[in-house]
């Protein structure tokens, strides 16, 4: 089955911008969402498609796609970003319909 | 406001059985494809299962078919995962989400809080 690689932990400073990848084939083809996770809390979606925000997320989330490549993009990180970050696509190889990413852990200094 | 919320975890042998609930409300159940999501400790999430709308399709990953069975009930408004010949590995927090669109997206716009499932003898 098709794999999405992310980074395992990434740190970004108070206010300033983070971006979190994730690879793989299937994002060639199809377009990822992403998830953030708190501790001891489920998934929240966060961007969808294109760049897609669902209502009541804040619009310093913003998402991109270039090749094998999908990204999500905090601009002007605040506390309460700091979470796991999964990113999900469907699976290219048709082996099963979707597949997350491996997640980022991201550290708001 | 929409709302999910799963039933039926616990601790369960290896071998053994456990069925999931998700009961869903504030919105139109029978419209929307359902999945189950997993996460075992300290791990990542992973997919396990969905169904679509009138639950005459369904699809499982490698780890689970033959073993779990996804199925709906849209007069009770409620999901199911039918676990049976649990294996340790299956150990999780099992989440119900759901299809943002009227269709299998694989965009998850709403979760359950989950329930956890433990196989262990």
């Amino acid at each position: 089955s098709s794999e999405l690689t992310q980074d395992p932990a990434v740190s970004v400073a108070l206010g300033q911008t983070v971006r979190i990848t994730c690879q793989g084939d299937s994002l060639r083809s199809y377009y990822a969402s992403w998830y953030q996770q708190k501790p001891g809390q489920a998934p929240v979606l966060v961007i969808y498609g294109k760049n897609n925000r669902p209502s009541g997320i804040p619009d310093r989330f913003s998402g991109s796609s270039s090749g094998n490549t999908a990204s999500l993009t905090i601009t002007g990180a605040q506390a309460e970003d700091e979470a796991d970050y999964y990113c999900n696509s469907r699976d290219s190889s048709g082996n099963l319909p979707y597949v997350f990413g491996t997640g980022t852990k991201v550290t708001v200094l | 406001e929409v709302q999910l919320v799963e039933s039926g975890g616990g601790l369960v042998q290896p071998g053994g059985s456990l069925r999931l609930s998700c009961a869903a409300s504030g919105f139109t159940f029978s419209s929307y494809w359902m999945h189950w999501v997993r996460q075992a400790p300290g791990k990542g999430l992973v997919w396990v299962s969905r169904i679509n709308s009138d639950g005459s399709s369904t699809s499982y990953a490698d780890s689970v078919k033959g073993r779990f069975t996804i199925s709906r009930d849209n007069a009770k408004n409620t999901l199911y995962l039918q676990m049976n010949s649990l294996r340790a590995e299956d150990t999780a927090v099992y989440y119900c989400a759901r299809d943002l669109y009227s269709s299998s997206s694989g965009y998850f716009d709403y979760w359950g809080q989950g329930t956890l499932v433990t196989v262990s003898s």
